[in-house]
């Protein structure tokens, strides 16, 4: 089954830039989402399209895709942004949605 | 207010049955596919099933298939999603998520708050 690998955890300084990794085999040919979950609370999106930023999500929030990994940065951390991280694809038959396994961002 | 509410979570036993509940308001439900994703407890997001927008097209994960089963009832802005023959590893919140087309993907741009199935004896 098609897999997406994150790293378990990135820490970072506030102020400092957060840069979590995404890698599928099949990302370059489907789209790549981001997710942020704060503890207790239902997930939110960030990112959609590998770049695309809803409305209402900080300009912090960027993501960049190169060949087989997609990239969430976070530019200028705050304390707010500590949270669980998920990327999210779908499989090549377009029958199915897989998401990363998460990765805990620690602002220190 | 654009808003998801889920409800009919509880605890249930291995082999038994529950249906879960999704209730939408603030946007034309009909025009939407919806999905059911859920989260073991201290785990990540597992995505469970999609119904399309008229219900004509559904799909699941292969941890699911042939236990649950996915509708919608568009007269009453509502999602369902049936789980028979449970297991302990079905133990997790319950989420209910707007989907939206990407090409041949979608993603989730509205989730509700959930609700916990607990599959214990």
């Amino acid at each position: 089954s098609y897999e997406l690998t994150q790293p378990p955890s990135v820490s970072v300084s506030p102020g400092q830039t957060a840069r979590i990794t995404c890698s599928g085999d099949a990302l370059p040919k489907q789209y790549a989402y981001w997710y942020q979950q704060k503890p207790g609370q239902a997930p939110v999106l960030v990112i959609y399209k590998d770049s695309e930023r809803p409305s209402g999500i900080p300009e912090r929030f960027s993501g960049s895709s190169s060949g087989t990994t997609v990239t969430l940065t976070i530019s200028g951390v705050q304390a707010e942004d500590e949270a669980d991280y998920y990327c999210q694809s779908a499989d090549s038959s377009g029958t199915s949605v897989v998401f990363g396994g998460g990765t805990k961002l620690t602002v220190l | 207010e654009v808003q998801l509410v889920e409800s009919g979570g509880g605890l249930v036993q291995p082999g038994g049955s529950l249906r879960l509940s999704c209730a939408a308001s603030g946007f034309t439900f009909s025009s939407y596919e919806m999905n059911w994703v859920r989260q073991a407890p201290g785990k990540g997001l597992e995505w469970v099933s999609y119904i399309s927008s008229s219900g004509s097209t559904i799909y699941y994960a292969d941890s699911v298939k042939g236990r649950f089963t996915i509708s919608r009832d568009n007269a009453k802005n509502s999602l369902y999603l049936q789980m028979n023959s449970l297991r302990a590893e079905d133990t997790a919140v319950y989420y209910c998520a707007r989907g939206m087309a990407a090409g041949t993907d979608w993603y989730f741009d509205l989730w509700g708050r959930g609700t916990l199935v607990t599959v214990s004896s």
